[in-house]
């Protein structure tokens, strides 16, 4: 495969699961991001890695929690959500930090029941 | 902070017919420019760029121009087609003198487009 790939492609969950969104970039880039997007609302930006270290971090509560485990993979691991925090979760990738030009995988579509 | 406005859709348009998308944003410095597109049931994809004021961006008939002047980058092209019909977003990235922020992008809240037969 080719670009930036996102798996599960929709996701059905209640409040109290444990789930994990993978994202995975073969572009050979240094920098991933997750991105929330909401109806009607610009894209937000939830983290940032650059060569597996977490850069940035705004503000995201602490029911999600991201991984890095290379630099190729990400994950965003969700526990106890609430139903606003359904939305299309977007993972893009970049060169490096510095780099403007940004590849963004499909997304996931979550629902939270 | 920065920040992007885009013009309220959903748009509709018949094909063949001109298409103007207005941006304009707030930065300090010397931001560069984006526009991506977002097709049913993917992710985002760059469309167009702008680095400097007065480059022209174009691509697949779309074209924009960086107006620092009017601190604007709107996006149109000439002819549609029911193809183009997708979300798109005004974005930007500050220059490397916004400092930590470089390669951070801000985007607008997006314009839905149908383009019918």
């Amino acid at each position: 495969e080719t670009g930036v790939t996102q798996t599960p492609r929709h996701l059905v969950m209640g409040m109290t699961n444990k789930k994990s969104l993978k994202c995975e970039q073969h572009l050979g880039h240094n920098a991933m991001y997750w991105y929330k997007q909401s109806a009607k609302k610009p894209l937000e930006l939830m983290f940032v890695y650059s060569l597996e270290e977490r850069v940035e971090n705004n503000s995201v509560p602490s029911r999600f929690s991201p991984e890095c485990p290379n630099s190729s993979h990400l994950f965003l691991h969700l526990h106890t959500l609430q139903p606003e925090d359904s939305a299309l979760y977007l993972c893009a990738s970049s060169q490096d930090r510095g780099s403007q030009e940004q590849y963004f995988g499909p997304g996931t579509r979550l629902t939270v029941t | 902070g920065d920040s992007v406005t885009q013009m309220e859709g959903p748009v509709t348009l018949s094909e063949e017919a001109f298409l103007t998308i207005n941006c304009t944003y707030t930065a300090t410095g010397y931001p560069s420019l984006f526009w991506y597109v977002q097709y049913p049931g993917e992710g985002l994809q760059l469309l167009l760029k702008a680095t400097k004021a007065d480059d022209k961006g174009s691509n697949k008939g779309f074209e924009a121009t960086y107006r620092k002047e009017t601190t604007s980058f709107h996006l149109e092209k000439g002819s549609v087609q029911v193809s183009d019909s997708a979300v798109y977003f005004c974005a930007l990235s500050p220059s490397r003198a916004g400092g930590t922020s470089y390669g951070k992008l801000t985007f607008g809240q997006g314009t839905i487009l149908t383009v019918h037969p």
